[in-house]
């Protein structure tokens, strides 16, 4: 089974600093790895994923996340963060093989101080 | 762009009537999932469905659960006799078959059980 912890629930930023938003899992088969971010009263929109070759994925609204297997991290980044990026952030992994389900981490909470 | 719809947003039922989430997947997507979240917890899975069966379910997805996709557009999850605890927003997702397991979300469906 596969499993990920995102320990920070919450992190509160200055507008236009960086942020790193921490994710970690446990698997032990190869895995997908995603970044979901779901703004007040919407759905999950993906904001980029990692399949295979470069660790360094980039996605949209500025954010990169990079793959590290043997910290089995995967961690989410931006230089500088605006108002608009105000919103929970879920870390999820999938099984390579198949349509299978995500399992999803707990959640940051990402709060941007004007 | 095509999206994934959920009827209704928010539903209120009393305890033990039975209720039917809605969804309507992307139209040439051919892997369905149900998903809930209840409040300040994490995202977790219910169970997926593909070529008109039960591809997988959870733990959670016990006989009080059951899902179907009476036409060609909609797919729906039903709860038989509700109770207190079911309370959660439910998110549907659809994926296109292929080797990168995008899941496409949905806005979600709260549902509140008096």
């Amino acid at each position: 089974a596969q499993s990920v912890t995102q320990l920070d629930s919450q992190v509160p930023v200055f507008e236009e600093a960086p942020v790193e938003l921490r994710c970690n899992y446990s698997s032990s088969v190869s895995v997908y790895l995603f970044w979901y971010v779901q703004y007040p009263n919407q759905g999950l929109q993906l904001l980029l994923k990692y399949l295979s070759g470069s660790t360094l994925v980039k996605g949209i609204n500025g954010f990169e996340a990079e793959f590290n297997k043997s910290q089995t991290s995967f961690h989410l980044r931006k230089p500088s963060v605006h108002i608009s990026d105000t919103a929970e952030y879920f870390c999820a992994v999938s099984v390579t093989f198949g349509n299978e389900k995500l399992t999803f981490g707990t959640g940051t909470r990402l709060t941007i101080i004007p | 762009e095509p999206e994934v719809t959920q009827t209704p947003s928010h539903q209120v039922t009393q305890m033990g009537q039975e209720v039917i989430l809605r969804c309507v997947p992307i139209s040439n997507h051919l892997y369905f999932y149900w998903y809930r979240q209840i409040l300040g917890q994490k995202v977790e899975f219910l169970v997926s469905f593909y070529n008109n069966e039960i591809s997988e379910k959870s733990e959670i997805f016990d006989d009080q659960f059951s899902v179907e996709r009476p036409d060609g557009s909609n797919f729906t999850l039903k709860i038989r006799s509700t109770k207190l605890e079911d309370s959660a927003m439910y998110f549907c997702a659809s994926n296109l078959q292929s080797s990168y397991n995008e899941q496409f979300f949905g806005p979600g469906t709260r549902l509140t059980v008096l």
